[in-house]
C-alpha cells in the first residue's frame, strides 16, 4: 500500500529544478505532500483531490493524474530553504480517514 | 487558533519498561488523530488512528496500544519496550471526516524514543 517515490535523494545548486514523483499501485483519491527539515516535524505543502489538477505554492507546485495513480512535486529555481525531506501521503480508500506516507525523498540545496 | 502538544520531546528507555506517550489538541472539537512512528532516516509509518472517542485502527498490531479517552486526547502506550520501538514518534491531528481526504495533517513536534 505504501506509494514510491523517486529519486530518493537529489542534491541541487540553488536555483535549479527538480522533480519528485510519487507512484501508487492502488487507485489514489487525494495526494498530500509534506517537507522535514532534520529533527522536525513535517510540514503541510499542499494537497491534490481527483481530478488531475495541479496546485502551486510559490515556487513549488504539484500535479495529480488518477489514470497513472501518480503525483509530481515541482520545485523550480529552489532555494537553500527548500532542502529537506519530502513526503507524499496516499489517501487509497475513500471515507478511510488516513494517509499513507512514502518512504521520502531528500532534498539538498547547495549554494 | 489551533495547537497540538506532544510530550516529553525526548525520552531513554530501558527495553522491557512501559511507555506513555501523550498528545492534546486545542482548539478544535472531534479531530482525527494519528499516531506515526518515524525509524532513523526512515519514512512515516502509521501505527493508530482515531476518528473519534474511544475509537482506535490499529495499522501495525506490535506491542504498543493506543487509547483516546478524551476527544483532544490521544495515548500511545507499551507494557515493555522493544530496541525496535526506537524512534521518532509523531501525533498529529486533521479536521477531515469522511469523503476524500481534502484537509491537511498538522504534527507535533514529536518524541525521540530511545529504547536502550
Amino acid at each position: 500500500q505504501q506509494p514510491v517515490q523517486s529519486p530518493q535523494a537529489v542534491i541541487l545548486r540553488e536555483g535549479e529544478d527538480a522533480v519528485i514523483n510519487c507512484s501508487s499501485s492502488k487507485a489514489l483519491y487525494s495526494v498530500h505532500w509534506y517537507r522535514q527539515k532534520h529533527g522536525e516535524a513535517p510540514v503541510f505543502l499542499m494537497i491534490l483531490l481527483k481530478g488531475g489538477e495541479q496546485k502551486g505554492h510559490e515556487k513549488i507546485s504539484a500535479s495529480f493524474n488518477e489514470k497513472k495513480q501518480q503525483s509530481s512535486l515541482y520545485l523550480t529555481a529552489s532555494q537553500l530553504s527548500y532542502s529537506g525531506t519530502y513526503f507524499c501521503g496516499t489517501e487509497i480508500s475513500g471515507g478511510a480517514q488516513k494517509l499513507v506516507f512514502g518512504q521520502g525523498t531528500r532534498l539538498t540545496i547547495n549554494p | 487558533s489551533q495547537t497540538i502538544h506532544q510530550w516529553p520531546a525526548t525520552l531513554v528507555q530501558p527495553v522491557g519498561s512501559p511507555l506513555s506517550l501523550e498528545c492534546t489538541v486545542e482548539g478544535t472539537s472531534n479531530p482525527n488523530l494519528y499516531w506515526y512512528r518515524q525509524a532513523a532516516g526512515r519514512g512515516l509509518q502509521l501505527l493508530f488512528y482515531s476518528v473519534g472517542i474511544g475509537q482506535i485502527s490499529s495499522e501495525v498490531p506490535q506491542n504498543l496500544s493506543a487509547s483516546r479517552p478524551q476527544d483532544r486526547q490521544f495515548i500511545l502506550s507499551s507494557k515493555k519496550l522493544l530496541l525496535s520501538d526506537s524512534g521518532f514518534y509523531l501525533c498529529a491531528w486533521t479536521t477531515a471526516k469522511g469523503g476524500s481526504y481534502n484537509s491537511p495533517l498538522h504534527f507535533g513536534n514529536g518524541t525521540r524514543l530511545t529504547v536502550t
